[in-house]
């Protein structure tokens, strides 16, 4: 089956704590995105990489980082210094074509500070 | 940057009436527009998308509206069944932004059997 793989589905960070956020494609994609939603709200952008060993911050990045070492795999680390993390956070996939920016997202993890 | 915008908020009709979700964008550069569905608890999926080149795209109930001089975009659903009950959202990317979508922030859609 091809796909984007988050997990895990629910996590619950104490305060102080790192997490990390795993997600994985199958779907041969260069691009791949994070993305936070909180309740009534859009999805805002926290980071994006074009291509492997390379990403860039989104507009909501601070608390947040990321590496990108291989083109599968893309996971997000909520720092200590991400205030309010409680939020569904979700992984999405696309093709670098210019002409073409169809994404594709995974199921989400939604994380609960305790 | 990209603004997007999307109304309403909530959006209540009854089985078989048809739905109308509006966005507008500000960015005339912007050329790629899809329509995301969401279920409780899971993930956007595409359901519909439209390229500034075209003016309207149709897919079986579902159909999508380009303004390009107003800048605005309209989802269409006719012939609403309880299972199109969800929250849509409207995007917009533009050539060379690198696939960056900015989204709307929703509309909840519940349909009345």
């Amino acid at each position: 089956d091809g796909g984007i793989t988050q997990s895990p589905k629910y996590l619950f960070r104490k305060e102080g704590q790192n997490v990390t956020l795993s997600c994985e494609q199958n779907l041969n994609h260069d691009a791949m995105y994070w993305y936070r939603q909180d309740p009534g709200q859009g999805l805002r952008l926290i980071y994006y990489s074009q291509i492997v060993n390379d990403f860039q911050k989104g507009d909501i990045a601070e608390g947040y980082s990321v590496s990108r070492e291989k083109k599968e795999s893309f996971p997000l680390t909520v720092t200590s210094a991400q205030k309010n993390p409680t939020a569904f956070y979700l992984c999405a996939s696309s093709t670098r074509s210019q002409g073409s920016t169809e994404a594709f997202f995974g199921q989400g993890t939604r994380l609960t500070v305790v | 940057g990209e603004n997007v915008e999307q109304h309403p908020s909530t959006l209540s009709v009854q089985e078989g009436d048809s739905a109308v979700i509006k966005c507008t964008y500000s960015d005339s550069a912007s050329n790629y527009f899809p329509w995301y569905k969401q279920e409780l608890g899971k993930g956007p999926q595409l359901i519909i998308d439209i390229r500034s080149n075209v003016g309207e795209k149709k897919d079986q109930r579902i159909a999508v509206t380009l303004n390009k001089t107003a800048k605005h975009f309209s989802l269409h659903i006719t012939e609403t069944q309880p299972e199109d009950s969800a929250v849509y959202f409207c995007a917009a990317s533009r050539r060379g932004s690198q696939g960056n979508l900015i989204f709307g922030k929703g509309t909840k859609l519940s349909v009345k059997p």
